[in-house]
C-alpha cells in the first residue's frame, strides 16, 4: 500500500537557518504530493503541492520538488521565522478513484530567537 | 466566511455517554472526511463519504457512527465513550481528484 516517511521531529533551529525536513514515499501510481502545515490550535492547511515528477511547490518562502526516481518530496525554506513554528505534514493522494490521502507522521518544527 | 466549521470545539464527557460532533462545509465540495489526531500528532483517518455515500471506513469501533444528511454536513456520532476515544477529531472537505484538502479547526475530545 501506499505510505509516506517523514523524518522524526521534534526540529529545533535559530531563526534565519536552512530548514530541511525529508519525506520520502511508496505509491504504487503516479501519485500528488502535497506538504500541509498545523500551527498550534489550528486545522491542517495546504502549504505547498506538486503533481507529477519535476515539478516544483512553492508558497511563503517554502519550497519542495517531485523527485520520482528517490521518492522524495523534500521540504525546504532558506530563513525560518518563529512564525514558522508548527507540526509539517508530508501527503500524497493517489486518486486511483475516491480520494484517500495518506499522511506522514508530522514533523514538529520549533524556530527559536 | 469558514470554509469548513466544526461544533464543539472542546467536549468534555465522562466514560459511557454519547456525543455528536457537527461539521459543515461551504466550499461546494463533494467529498468529506473525519480524521482522529493523537496527542503526539499522528492523524488516522475514519470515514470520507462522496456526494453523501460513504466511500472510506477504516478500521474503526461501531461505536462511531458518521451520517451525512446532505453533501454539506458531515456529522459524527460516538456511542459509549473510552477514554481511548481522548483526542481531537477534524472535519475535512476536498474535491474529488487529487485536490487539497480544506481543514475544520478541530474538536478536542476529553473522555473522564
Amino acid at each position: 500500500g501506499d505510505s509516506v516517511t517523514q523524518m522524526e521531529g521534534p526540529v529545533t533551529l535559530s531563526e534565519e537557518a536552512f530548514l530541511t525536513i525529508n519525506c520520502t514515499y511508496t505509491a504504487t501510481g503516479y501519485p500528488s504530493l502535497f506538504w500541509y502545515v498545523q500551527y498550534p490550535g489550528e486545522g491542517l492547511q495546504l502549504l505547498l503541492k506538486a503533481t507529477k515528477a519535476d515539478d516544483k511547490g512553492s508558497n511563503k518562502g517554502f519550497e519542495a520538488t517531485y523527485r520520482k526516481e528517490t521518492t522524495s518530496f523534500h521540504l525546504e525554506k532558506g530563513s525560518v521565522q518563529v512564525s514558522d513554528s508548527a507540526v509539517y505534514f508530508c501527503a500524497l493522494d493517489y486518486s486511483g478513484g475516491y480520494q484517500k490521502v495518506t499522511f506522514g507522521t508530522g514533523t514538529k518544527l520549533q524556530v527559536i530567537p | 466566511d469558514t470554509a469548513v466549521s466544526q461544533t464543539p470545539k472542546y467536549l468534555v464527557t465522562q466514560m459511557g455517554n454519547d456525543k455528536s460532533i457537527k461539521c459543515e462545509q461551504n466550499l461546494g465540495h463533494d467529498t468529506m472526511y473525519w480524521y482522529k489526531q493523537d496527542s503526539k500528532k499522528f492523524l488516522k483517518i475514519m470515514f470520507s463519504y462522496n456526494n453523501k455515500e460513504l466511500i472510506i471506513n477504516e478500521t474503526v469501533p461501531n461505536r462511531f457512527s458518521p451520517k451525512s444528511p446532505d453533501k454539506a454536513h458531515l456529522n459524527l456520532h460516538i456511542n459509549s465513550l473510552e477514554l481511548g476515544d481522548s483526542a481531537v477529531y477534524f472535519c475535512a472537505s476536498s474535491q474529488s481528484g487529487p485536490n487539497e484538502q480544506y481543514f475544520g479547526p478541530g474538536t478536542r475530545l476529553t473522555v473522564t
